[in-house]
């Protein structure tokens, strides 16, 4: 089994939707959360990071943290063409970090 | 100039040659790393250097040679390498190992022939 899964997509939407990104992970020990953007050819760019359950609001990005089902997502309302992009979680225990595969998204204006 | 930033952009190199990427970062961290991104595969962690030592070398062939002079500055040499090696490489800083957040360059995309 994977230490994190994400569904690479793609996922298209129509401008103004908002979009729901997941990722499960099998590991408890992991603590801290993350989600990147990356645009064709650029570098993944941090977006959200997060250390509890719960959620945390960042603009028009919501990232959520489930423990107990082991379960992140990060919400974008309001989406933008300028939205499309390749969208990594990322999760570490404190001593290793895991990325998923990335979800490809297009928002078509 | 801020952040990370690596060069070169693109390299198109045959198997038998030699060459090194260079990554430079300007946010005053003491964590540096290298890894592989391929197409639909996870990244893939090669090495990691905390304070200019080598903390984890991830089962990287030896054809992958890494170099951390100081904190702010990391090395990538390559000599022949293979086919399978053409990918992304992406450089990246974080303040300390392993439990904040890394910041990325824009990658390296490397082309075996």
């Amino acid at each position: 089994q994977k230490e994190v899964e994400q569904d690479p997509g793609p996922l298209s939407v129509p401008e103004g939707a908002i979009v729901s990104l997941n990722c499960t992970y099998s590991n408890s020990a992991f603590q801290y959360f993350m989600w990147y953007r990356q645009y064709s050819r650029k570098g993944p760019e941090l977006l959200m990071y997060t250390y509890s359950s719960g959620n945390k609001e960042d603009g028009r990005f919501t990232a959520q943290v489930d423990k107990s089902s082991k379960y992140i997502s990060l919400f974008i309302r309001d989406s933008q063409p300028s939205d499309s992009a390749t969208y990594l979680c990322a999760m570490t225990t404190g001593n290793q970090f895991y990325f998923g595969t990335g979800t490809s998204l297009t928002v078509i204006p | 100039e801020t952040g990370v930033t690596q060069t070169p952009r693109h390299l198109v190199m045959g198997m038998t040659n030699k060459k090194s990427l260079k990554c430079e970062q300007h946010l005053g961290h003491n964590a540096m790393y290298w890894y592989k991104q391929s197409a639909k595969k996870p990244l893939e962690l090669m090495f990691v250097y905390n304070f200019k030592e080598q903390t984890e070398n991830n089962s990287v062939p030896s054809r992958f040679s890494p170099e951390c002079p100081n904190s702010s500055h990391l090395f990538l040499h390559l000599h022949t390498l293979q086919p399978e090696d053409s990918a992304l490489y992406l450089c990246a800083s974080s303040p300390r190992t392993p439990d904040q957040p890394q910041h990325f360059g824009d990658g390296t995309r490397l082309s075996i022939l």
